[in-house]
């Protein structure tokens, strides 16, 4: 199988740009989760789906990201507009629901918001 | 509030030598801990898990103990080999809210050398 597959792998932007950033997760699995890894905060929890369903999106920093997962392969996170302080790697992972305890990551987006 | 630290930004060993990471929590309410480990422009990968029903398990180099009355975890890596440096997570599931939340630390990178 493939792994979780993460689009694109670097991006630099300009302050107030719209970032797009892309996740297909492992098929069969019921789980994605979203992550952002700063120096400052370490490995954070952003928001994660159910069978595409949000099931918990309290680590969300702001209402100018959002996420959605229209089918069960596909998923993005946007930031509109974007700032400096988004400047981070993000992590997309994946989970069956028979090994809950194990998530998948993919190889993340490095993102640089001039 | 750091639910899960990892006190120890890096570590550095002998080849052949055991490596002993450790991790603490405050939030008693985790129910399952994972390390990851984690190779430059990499995402993280499982490597052991425990339940916090027990105290211990051993898998081949990789052992991880769980103190729960200290609530304290710590990875033993017997022997250490230099392919094993990298940045490892300890993380916790659960806490009170969602059952598939991982909470992390920061890591700890390890350097082992020849």
């Amino acid at each position: 199988d493939a792994g979780v597959i993460q689009s694109p792998r670097h991006e630099v932007t300009e302050m107030g740009q719209e970032v797009t950033l892309r996740c297909k997760p492992i098929s069969g699995h019921d789980y994605l989760f979203w992550y952002r890894q700063t120096m400052m905060r370490g490995l954070e929890l952003l928001i994660y789906f159910n069978n595409n369903v949000p099931i918990d999106d309290s680590g969300m920093p702001e209402d100018r990201f959002s996420a959605k997962m229209p089918n069960a392969s596909f998923s993005t996170l946007k930031i509109q507009p974007s700032e400096p302080r988004d400047s981070a790697v993000y992590f997309c992972a994946s989970s069956p629901l028979s090994v809950r305890e194990t998530q998948y990551f993919g190889p993340g987006t490095r993102l640089l918001v001039l | 509030d750091q639910q899960v630290k990892q006190n120890s930004p890096s570590l550095s060993v002998q080849e052949g030598r055991i490596s002993i990471l450790n991790c603490d929590y405050t939030n008693s309410m985790f129910d399952y801990f994972l390390w990851y480990k984690k190779y430059p422009a990499e995402g993280p990968t499982f490597l052991i898990s425990i339940s916090s029903i027990k105290d211990k398990n051993e898998d081949g180099r990789f052992t991880v103990f769980l103190n729960k009355s200290a609530k304290h975890l710590s990875l033993h890596i017997v022997p250490s080999q230099p392919g094993d440096s990298a940045v490892y997570f300890c993380a916790a599931r659960g806490g009170g809210g969602s059952n598939y939340k991982l909470t992390f630390g920061k890591g700890t990178l390890l350097t082992v050398n020849p």
